[in-house]
């Protein structure tokens, strides 16, 4: 089994440019979300969503977009970057209480 | 609101010494308790859980027993070796509210084994 596989997994951007994180899922679960991991913070939620067609906001939203157009995707946009968004992202999906993760991307905004 | 606090890290030890990463909670209501390792270049991955107070979850060799009476989630392990060089996280989840599990997590310890 895939899990969940995230693209790209490094990404360099200068400010002000847009940009799409991927993620994908093949265990049908309805729930997923992204976060972000800054040294010293933990992982913080941006959004999150419940099933297709359904998203809300998490902890840190500003300045990133979602959609879930279906079960499997749940993309995760940025807007206009800045080099406050330099992370990593993981997207992670659960049904119940087990949550499986991708392994991150790692963007850095110059 | 529910929060999750780790010991301060770094985290040094020798190869086969005893190991405590300290974790309390602040939550309303019965969360459930897990404990996160992240290898090097890598995602998250369980590492055990616990659902109720009392309970001990237990992996590969690792403990954490949930004690609502002093909110703590400690992991101990009895003899460290040098593959559990990682990043650990601590983290709740208050329950499914609306469909979502949340997960909140603490600001993670990173621990080295030396051989």
């Amino acid at each position: 089994n895939a899990g969940v596989t995230q693209t790209p997994k490094f990404q360099v951007l200068k400010t002000g440019q847009s940009m799409t994180l991927q993620c994908a899922q093949d265990m049908n679960h309805e729930y997923m979300s992204w976060y972000r991991q800054d040294p010293g913070m933990g992982l913080r939620l941006i959004h999150y969503s419940v099933g297709a067609g359904i998203t809300d906001q998490g902890e840190v939203p500003n300045g990133y977009n979602v959609s879930r157009s279906t079960t499997e995707d749940f993309p995760l946009r940025l807007l206009s970057a800045a080099p406050s968004q330099t992370s990593v992202y993981f997207c992670a999906s659960s049904q119940g209480a087990g949550y499986t993760f991708g392994s991150g991307t790692r963007l850095t905004v110059v | 609101g529910d929060s999750v606090t780790q010991m301060e890290g770094p985290v040094t030890l020798s190869e086969e010494a005893f190991l405590t990463i300290n974790c309390t909670y602040t939550a309303t209501g019965y969360p459930s308790l897990f404990w996160y390792v992240q290898y090097p270049g890598e995602g998250l991955q369980l590492l055990l859980k616990a659902t109720k107070a009392d309970d001990k979850g237990s992996n590969k060799g690792f403990e954490a027993t949930y004690r609502k009476e002093t909110t703590s989630f400690h992991l101990e392990k009895g003899s460290v070796q040098v593959s559990d060089s990682a990043v650990y996280f601590c983290a709740l989840s208050p329950g499914v509210i609306q469909g979502a599990q949340k997960l909140v997590f603490g600001q993670g310890t990173r621990l080295t084994i030396n051989p």
